[in-house]
């Protein structure tokens, strides 16, 4: 089955650094890619969709200068949160969809992030 | 606030027995889908449902999506240990560019 790999499973970084998050798909092309933070017992959030070759689209009270995101490539999308604080430390995931495809959205494992 | 509301939120329920997570809305959805999260990984799909009315059977899962595409249950016949987790409810809606949104979520507890 398709599979979407994420990197790194987990950082831990001081405050004020920037950190980047990958997520890639394995075996298919992705023309969207979504990006979900989920706090400790909750849900996930969206926080974005990005589409390969274009800007991303940032859901509401998501700050696009704070969360940059990247999508390269049909097979590549980045995360990069900058001047990271510990209110950023939570738990990203991305999901990616192949071309043409409705469903599903294929999820990568996560990456959970501390910042101290 | 969130779009799409699950009930209950936490289940702790004996190995065997029934229980039912409903999934609801205002919006209607084109399609809903059904995930189980396992603490540090990401969500696996279970099932999508798109037809009003429809229900859908994973083994001991039973999915039904309302005829009016705005809720959905979740039914678990003899739960088992292995059944714990977090499950979460996700709709889409055809004009929003394939994005789709959780639920609040429910955690389920099945002790032995």
């Amino acid at each position: 089955g398709a599979v979407v790999s994420q990197h790194p499973s987990w950082v831990i970084c001081k405050s004020g650094t920037s950190v980047k998050i990958e997520c890639r798909s394995l075996d298919f092309q992705a023309t969207t890619m979504f990006w979900y933070r989920q706090f400790p017992k909750q849900s996930l959030m969206l926080m974005a969709t990005s589409n390969e070759g274009s800007k991303a689209t940032y859901e509401q009270g998501v700050e696009k200068d704070k969360f940059l995101i990247n999508h390269a490539s049909l097979t590549l999308s980045t995360l990069t949160v900058t001047s990271a604080h510990p209110e950023d430390s939570s738990f990203y995931i991305c999901s990616a969809r192949g071309t043409g495809d409705s469903w599903p959205q294929h999820f990568g494992d996560g990456t959970r992030l501390s910042i101290l | 606030t969130q779009l799409l509301e699950q009930s209950p939120q936490f289940l702790s329920i004996q190995e065997g027995e029934n229980l039912t997570v409903y999934c609801n809305s205002s919006s209607v959805f084109s399609s809903l889908q059904w995930y189980r999260q396992e603490p540090g990984e990401g969500p696996v799909l279970l099932v999508t449902v798109v037809t009003g009315g429809e229900v859908k059977k994973l083994k001991r899962l039973t999915f039904q999506f309302g005829d009016a595409r705005k809720d959905s249950s979740l039914h678990i016949t003899a739960a088992q240990p292995g059944d714990t987790g977090l499950y979460l409810c996700a709709g889409a809606w055809r004009s929003s560019a394939s994005k789709i949104i959780f639920g609040s979520g429910t955690r389920l507890s099945i002790r032995p």
